[in-house]
């Protein structure tokens, strides 16, 4: 079965400097990768995903993510945070190739700091 | 287009009794996923359904927890003998559940549930 982990459950960044948001996973197989955030009092949004391809994932609002298969990471960056950022940030993971679900991390909070 | 709709909004109920809790996909998407987020919480697993096939009921928590999905389209998540610890918002979501394409998942707005 495949697992995800956020290890970080808060991350504080000032304005302005990059950010990274951390995940790891396990899987059996190959694995489809995804970024979701969600906007206090709003609804999860897709940010981006990993299929296959080039290691390096850019995704809407600036984000991206890195793909790292001997790590087993598949952490979110951007070069440079704005307060508008703040919200909850969510990995998830799916055993590709298979008819299955698709599991969530716990989160992590991105506070960024004026 | 229009997005994966849930209903009600907002459910508030007494302990022992009875909720459903309705979803309605994206038109197409094959897929169909509960999760449960408690306040501070991540997103857990409830149940998965894709196609015709059996679903997934792994994370469903206790057997007071039962979904199905008429017409391989909308879905009712019903609670028996609600309990305060059910207390949380109820994500639904859908994709288009290929094994070929990308599995993005497209979220509804939740139904927030509070067992008095």
């Amino acid at each position: 079965a495949q697992s995800v982990a956020q290890p970080e459950d808060q991350v504080n960044v000032a304005e302005g400097n990059p950010l990274t948001v951390k995940c790891t996973y396990s899987v059996s197989g190959n694995p489809y990768l995804f970024w979701y955030v969600q906007y206090p009092n709003r609804g999860l949004q897709f940010l981006l995903k990993y299929i296959t391809g080039d290691n390096l994932v850019k995704g809407s609002y600036g984000f991206e993510a890195e793909f790292n298969k001997s790590q087993t990471s598949f952490h979110l960056k951007k070069p440079s945070a704005l307060v508008s950022d703040s919200a909850l940030y969510f990995c998830a993971v799916r055993d590709g190739g298979r008819d299955d679900k698709i599991i969530f991390g716990k989160g992590t909070r991105l506070h960024i700091l004026p | 287009g229009a997005g994966v709709s849930q209903s009600p909004s907002n459910k508030v109920t007494e302990k022992g009794k009875d909720v459903e809790l309705r979803c309605d996909p994206i038109s197409g998407h094959t897929a169909l996923y509960w999760y449960r987020q408690s306040l501070g919480q991540g997103l857990e697993f409830l149940i998965y359904f894709q196609g015709n096939s059996a679903p997934d009921k792994s994370g469903l928590p206790s057997d007071r927890f039962s979904a199905e999905r008429t017409g391989g389209s909308v879905s009712t998540l019903t609670i028996q003998r609600t309990q305060q610890e059910d207390s949380a918002v109820y994500l639904c979501a859908s994709s288009l559940g290929s094994l070929a394409a990308s599995e993005t998942q497209y979220f509804g707005p939740g139904t927030r549930l509070l067992v008095l």
